[in-house]
């Protein structure tokens, strides 16, 4: 089974700054099946990027996927006060046919 | 419009069986490639995928949770429900049903609002 690790656990920034994301893959991941989600409190989650680099329907482009391998990141390029939340990385095996989540990266405001 | 909403019991008792249902609109689980899927959340905690079923009744499961889980759906009604059986405290969570819009897409494009389930005696 592959485990999603994200880094940092918690990452404190202003509005205005940039957030950079990281989500790291015990083995190496399909970038075709690689998405974040982004989730804020009371509320489920947002889809916001898939195939690691494709943004989702609606979502602002401040807001990009990069990455392969067992590397991938979420980059904000500059925070917004509503940006300011839980991000999950997700893959999908396309060996196992399952689906696993990373443990979160919240984003608090500075 | 693509919605989802997810009902079923707030309060289950440890060693009982939950069935919850996911009705949805907007979109067929009878057209080609499309998906519904279930996924947990204890609270403060991370997301956990639970399974998913397609339009042509494939089913996929957590290999964790596998031994206690059923999916099943009424294409008619469109509804997915989401049998696990024996529930212990440490399933009390809100439970997500989402959608992926094909097979091999990798991803969740539409989510229901959650409904919280708690076990306890």
């Amino acid at each position: 089974e592959i485990v999603l690790t994200q880094s940092p656990g918690t990452l404190s920034l202003s509005p205005g700054e940039r957030a950079t994301l990281s989500c790291r893959a015990s083995q190496s991941v399909s970038s075709s099946y690689l998405a974040w989600y982004q989730q804020k409190p009371g509320q489920a989650p947002r889809l916001l990027i898939y195939g690691a680099s494709s943004r989702a329907t609606g979502i602002p482009d401040r807001f990009s996927g990069s990455g392969s391998g067992t590397d991938f990141t979420l980059t904000i390029s500059r925070l917004e006060p509503e940006d300011f939340a839980v991000y999950y990385c997700q893959q999908y095996g396309s060996s196992t046919r399952a689906y696993t989540f990373g443990q979160g990266t919240k984003l608090e405001i500075k | 419009q693509i919605t989802l909403k997810e009902s079923g019991p707030t309060l289950v008792k440890p060693t009982q069986t939950l069935t919850l249902t996911c009705t949805f609109s907007g979109f067929s689980l009878s057209t080609s490639g499309v998906g519904v899927g279930w996924i947990r959340q204890p609270p403060g905690k991370a997301l956990e995928w639970l399974a998913l079923i397609y339009w042509d009744d494939d089913k996929r499961y957590s290999p964790s949770l596998k031994s206690r889980l059923t999916i099943t759906k009424d294409t008619s009604k469109n509804q997915v429900v989401l049998t696990m059986t024996n529930m212990d405290p440490v399933d009390t969570a809100t439970y997500y049903c989402a959608r992926t819009p094909r097979r091999v897409a990798g991803y969740f494009d539409y989510w229901g609002q959650g409904t919280l389930v708690t076990v306890s005696s």
